[in-house]
This record gives structure tokens, C-alpha cells and sequence, in this order.
């Protein structure tokens, strides 16, 4: 089973700013399977970013991700008040799904 | 728009069975593109994939979950089931059903989730 470890678990930056969302896979992930989804409190997850970097429909072009075997990361250029929220990746594999533990995302 | 929403009983007992279903509304259960399925979210913390199942029978299931769960499809009402046996406490949590694209349109791999319900809390006390 891949294990997707995310950091930092949180981080405290202000609006404006720039935001780099880090997540580590415990094996080589294809870059086809890993996706990346934004959660605010009380809301399911919305999916932000699929095939590590293709922005879902509707998602703005703040928005980026990059990577490729072991190491993804998710990049909010200027972070604008509403994108302060929990951030997840994803990973497909073998037919399973799974999960890193979320990065924080709030404000200074 | 396709629409999920879970439902089934807010609180359920240690020891027996914890039953959701999520009815999909504005598209079909049964078409070829997808998987059905759910995700979990104890309070406070991060989400867990539970398993999913597709409208012709193929079901994949957590591995840490297997030997509890099953997922069913009842295409004639559109809906699929989450059944949860011998639950605990570390049961307790918010219960996502959501769509499983595996591939798009051409056979490409494109994993993704993409359509969620809005959830539902489920506490296992006494």
C-alpha cells in the first residue's frame, strides 16, 4: 500500500502570499494517479488539480501542481481569502485509493 | 448537475451495522465510465478511502476495512449502499459517498473523484 505523507501540516501565511503544499509518496506514483483536493470546514472535498497537474473544471489558474515519482507538490500562486482551507492528496493504485493526512492552509 | 446524498441513521450501537445509502440524482448509476463509492472522515481529522463498486458487481474494498464492509448498487433506484459491520467507536465519522472516474473517454487514465455528497456523521455509542 502507498503511504502519501504531506507537509508542512500547516502553514500560516497571509493573503497574497504564496503557497507550496508538499506530498511525498512511499513509492513511485505515476504521475496519471495523483490528484489533489481542497476541503473548508463543514463542506465535502473538492477536487482541485487530477493527473498531478490538470486543473478540474472551474478551479483558477492560481492553482498549479507539479511532480513526478515520489514528490508532488501543489502550488497557490497568491492566495486569495477563500483558499485558506485543508488540502489533500490522492493517490490510485492496484485499484485502491488512498489518502495523505491534509496541510492546513490558514491565515497569518 | 449530478447530485449524491448519503443517508441512514445518525447514531448506531457498538457491535452492529452500520447501513448508509447514497442516492445519485441527474445522471445514471449505471453508465460505463464510473465507480461508486465511499470515503470517511473521523471528526477532526483527515479522510479515508472505504471502498467502491461498479454498476456491474466488481467491488475494491480498503484492505484495513475489507473484512467489514460491502458495497451494493441497486440500479433500479439509482442508489448504492455502505454496510459497516461490528463497528466501534473509531467508527464514528463523517461518511462520504462519491463518483470514481478511472478513465476518460478514450481509455486514458484519469483517476479521480469528482462529484462528493455533502456527508453524514455517524456516531457509534451506546
Amino acid at each position: 500500500e502507498i503511504v502519501l505523507t504531506q507537509s508542512p501540516g500547516t502553514l500560516s501565511l497571509s493573503p497574497g502570499e504564496r503557497a507550496t503544499l508538499s506530498c511525498r509518496a512511499s513509492q513511485t506514483v505515476s504521475t496519471s494517479y495523483l490528484a489533489w483536493y481542497q476541503q473548508k470546514p463543514g463542506q465535502a472535498p473538492r477536487l482541485l488539480i487530477y493527473g498531478t497537474s490538470t486543473r478540474a473544471t472551474g478551479i483558477p489558474d492560481r492553482f498549479s501542481g507539479s511532480g513526478s515519482g515520489t514528490d508532488f507538490s501543489l502550488t497557490i500562486s497568491r492566495l486569495e481569502p477563500e483558499d485558506f482551507a485543508v488540502y489533500y492528496c490522492q493517490q490510485f493504485g492496484s485499484s485502491l485509493w488512498t489518502f495523505g493526512q491534509g496541510t492546513k492552509v490558514e491565515i497569518k | 448537475q449530478l447530485q449524491l446524498q448519503e443517508s441512514g441513521p445518525g447514531l448506531v450501537k457498538p457491535s452492529e451495522t452500520l447501513s448508509l445509502t447514497c442516492t445519485v440524482s441527474g445522471g445514471s448509476i449505471s453508465s460505463s465510465s464510473y465507480y461508486w463509492g465511499w470515503i470517511r472522515q473521523p471528526p477532526g481529522k483527515g479522510l479515508e478511502w472505504i471502498g467502491n463498486m461498479y454498476y456491474s458487481g466488481t467491488t475494491y474494498y480498503n484492505p484495513s476495512l475489507k473484512s467489514r464492509v460491502t458495497i451494493s448498487i441497486d440500479t433500479s433506484k439509482n442508489q448504492f449502499s455502505l454496510k459497516l459491520r461490528s463497528v466501534t467507536a473509531a467508527d464514528t465519522a463523517v461518511y462520504f459517498c462519491a463518483r470514481h472516474v478511472i478513465h476518460d473517454s478514450s481509455g486514458y487514465p484519469k483517476p479521480l473523484l469528482d462529484y462528493w455528497g455533502q456527508g453524514t456523521l455517524v456516531t457509534v455509542s451506546s
